[in-house]
């Protein structure tokens, strides 16, 4: 079946490093999206990427999606404590179902 | 606007129970979908429902089940329930299902 994993499972940086995210789909993706869920909360989407190599940018975040369209990327500059979560990566078929990442849980140490 | 609303927040019960989840999506949408949080499990999805039609479903057991409604609210069921049940149970709604996902704060249902 259709799989969608997401590395590294956990993060520790220090306040001010980058971290990245990275996501791989096993089939060829419709389109991906990116949500945050802070600690005790609920995912909130960030982004959602439609085109084949397709860079967003929202303040310190980029966001990379693939030329083959399986994988995607959330890189983060500068990480601050507001930065805090756990990313999760979803991607779409082409049949309209959205499989989720396993998500990576962002540690910033002050 | 009103978000997503899910009920009850938190729930104990004992194994072979069942149990019913509510949801209201905003207004508007008429995507819900339900999904179960675990640790290291990430977010499983289990069924999506559209104009009270299940559209969509994970690879879940019998069961769980849903419906929606007319006005678009859903419920979800466990049947039988076992240990391995205990989690956050999102729902989430979006206009027609491909747009972004609109998460409810879940409920929380712990097995005895």
């Amino acid at each position: 079946g259709q799989q969608v994993m997401q590395i590294p499972q956990y993060q520790h940086v220090q306040e001010g490093e980058d971290f990245t995210t990275y996501c791989n789909s096993s089939t060829t993706l419709s389109n991906i999206q990116w949500y945050k869920q802070r600690p005790g909360g609920h995912p909130v989407f960030l982004i959602q990427l439609v085109k084949s190599g397709e860079v967003k940018k929202q303040k310190r975040l980029t966001f990379q999606f693939g030329e083959a369209k399986k994988n995607s990327s959330l890189h983060i500059t500068a990480t601050q404590t507001t930065d805090v979560g756990t990313y999760f990566c979803a991607g779409i078929s082409t049949g309209n179902q959205f499989y989720f990442g396993t998500g990576t849980s962002l540690t910033v140490i002050p | 606007k009103a978000g997503v609303t899910q009920t009850p927040r938190y729930l104990i019960k004992t194994r072979g129970q069942q149990v019913t989840l509510s949801c209201s999506p905003i207004s508007g949408h008429r995507s819900v979908s339900w999904y179960q949080q675990t640790p290291g499990q990430g977010l499983q999805f289990l069924f999506e429902y559209f104009s009270e039609t299940q559209r969509n479903k994970g690879n879940f057991p019998g069961r769980f089940s849903g419906r929606q409604f007319s006005n678009s609210r859903s419920e979800m069921n466990v049947s039988t329930l076992e240990l391995g049940d205990s989690a956050l149970y999102l729902c989430a709604s979006s206009l027609t299902g491909v747009q972004p996902q609109h998460f409810g704060d879940g409920t929380r249902l712990s097995i005895l």
